[in-house]
């Protein structure tokens, strides 16, 4: 069974610091693998799609890295802002499934000014 | 533009009472998703469908039903709510299978 986990739960950091968020999933076998905010009382926005055979995404400020072969994606936001300030989401689309998104429990950023 | 409206956004209910979600998306999408989240658990897939009139079940189902009588439609029931049916409900849409999700606001759910 695909498990998505994601390190650390929960981080923060003053404000235009670079950071590096960390998902990893135990079965490689993987369609894509999607990175979404959540801001509190809010639904989920899409940040980036990496599709499994792709190595990274770009947009902005954030770059998502894909490493299929060992299980991990990172996203990396340039430049902190306190805008930046929310959870953050991994999600993998498993290849049998092909539908369903399995989540990991996410990353709770706070950006101080 | 819309995207995927969620109705209700808030319901108390008492246990046994039933209720309908509602999600309407106008993006046209084929691909619709109810999932909830937990806390400590994450968001986990109730039912979906991928068109018109199919509907199939998810990681979590047992409790719900779904329907999906028209494309821009997916409506989650519950016919006898219980107190673990206390969550936040997400409606999602996507063009096609492994396709960006959109989600919608949620609806918070509390059964007494």
């Amino acid at each position: 069974k695909q498990e998505v986990t994601q390190i650390p739960a929960a981080l923060s950091v003053p404000e235009g610091e670079n950071l590096v968020l960390n998902c990893s999933f135990t079965d490689s076998a993987i369609y894509n693998l999607q990175w979404f905010r959540q801001d509190p009382g809010k639904g989920l926005t899409s940040l980036l799609l990496i599709q499994s055979s792709q190595r990274e995404q770009t947009s902005g400020r954030l770059n998502a890295s894909l490493d299929k072969s060992s299980g991990r994606s990172t996203l990396y936001i340039a430049a902190s802002q306190p805008g930046d300030s929310a959870t953050y989401l991994c999600a993998v689309t498993a290849n049998q499934a092909g539908t369903a998104l399995i989540f990991g429990k996410g990353t709770t950023l706070s950006v101080s000014s | 533009n819309a995207g995927v409206t969620q109705t209700p956004k808030f319901r108390v209910l008492k246990t046994g009472q039933s209720m309908t979600l509602l999600c309407a998306q106008d993006m046209n999408h084929e691909y619709m998703y109810w999932y909830r989240q937990d806390p400590g658990m994450g968001l986990r897939l109730i039912h979906y469908s991928v068109g018109e009139g199919t509907t199939a079940k998810g990681e979590v189902p047992d409790g719900y039903n779904v329907s999906r009588l028209k494309k821009q439609n997916f409506l989650l029931g519950l016919e006898s709510a219980a107190p673990s049916q206390t969550s936040v409900y997400f409606c999602a849409s996507s063009r096609q299978v492994g396709n960006i999700q959109y989600f919608g606001a949620g609806t918070r759910l509390s059964v007494l």
